[in-house]
């Protein structure tokens, strides 16, 4: 089955810096890739996600890309802000129900 | 808009017990229905998973023994952890869809065993 590796299992940046997480996956039928972010003992909410019909979306200050080829999809925060700081969790979907969530990177967001 | 409620949303049960969690969908129809749990430091694991005129689909490792679910209607299902111990504590989470829409996921049921 699908399987998805977080790379970055922490990351610290200064504030007003670009933050990267990089994921990959193994499915190559797997079509959705949406993440999300959990704030301290806080449940997950919805950050953004990109399907496989294209290769980039953006929202505001976040980025994501996706590279079918290399199974692999990052997502890419620019002007870091304190409250980015959070645990971050890319996940991937099959063509079926199932989301198959990476291990979580905690971003750290120094002032 | 659509909204996934869960509860409780905290409960604490002694070893060896049960208890009962629900998840309700609100704003749309919950075709289906994944419950995870995210174990202390860990990500979130699928439970099972739960599909209108499917049958009921649990991952490696768990079991409908241990985690039996309902799923009666289109905004509404059930999970209870039977048997809880120490190593069952964590966050449980409800992610509801209708058909291939992006998945809601509820404030989760954070379970504490003693």
């Amino acid at each position: 089955g699908e399987k998805v590796e977080q790379h970055e299992s922490t990351l610290s940046v200064r504030e007003g810096d670009s933050a990267v997480i990089n994921c990959t996956y193994t499915d190559t039928a797997s079509s959705y890739f949406p993440w999300y972010k959990q704030e301290a003992g806080k449940s997950l909410h919805f950050v953004i996600d990109i399907r496989s019909n294209v290769d980039r979306k953006q929202s505001q200050r976040l980025t994501v890309l996706l590279d079918k080829k290399a199974k692999r999809f990052s997502l890419h925060i620019t002007a870091t802000q304190p409250e980015d700081s959070a645990i971050y969790f890319c996940a991937a979907k099959t063509g079926g129900y199932k989301v198959v969530f990476g291990s979580g990177t905690r971003l750290l967001v120094s002032p | 808009g659509a909204l996934v409620y869960q509860y409780p949303r905290r409960t604490i049960c002694k070893s060896g017990t049960s208890m009962r969690m629900e998840c309700q969908a609100v704003g749309f129809q919950a075709t289906s229905v994944a419950w995870y749990r995210q174990s202390p430091q860990k990500t979130f694991e699928l439970i099972a998973l739960s599909t209108v005129n499917s049958a009921i689909k649990y991952e490696q490792n768990f079991t409908q023994e241990k985690f039996p679910i309902s799923h009666p209607n289109l905004s509404f299902s059930s999970m209870t952890v039977l048997n809880a111990y120490l190593e069952d504590r964590g966050l449980y989470l409800c992610g509801a869809r209708e058909g291939d829409d992006e998945q809601y996921f509820g404030p989760g049921t954070r379970l504490t065993v003693l």
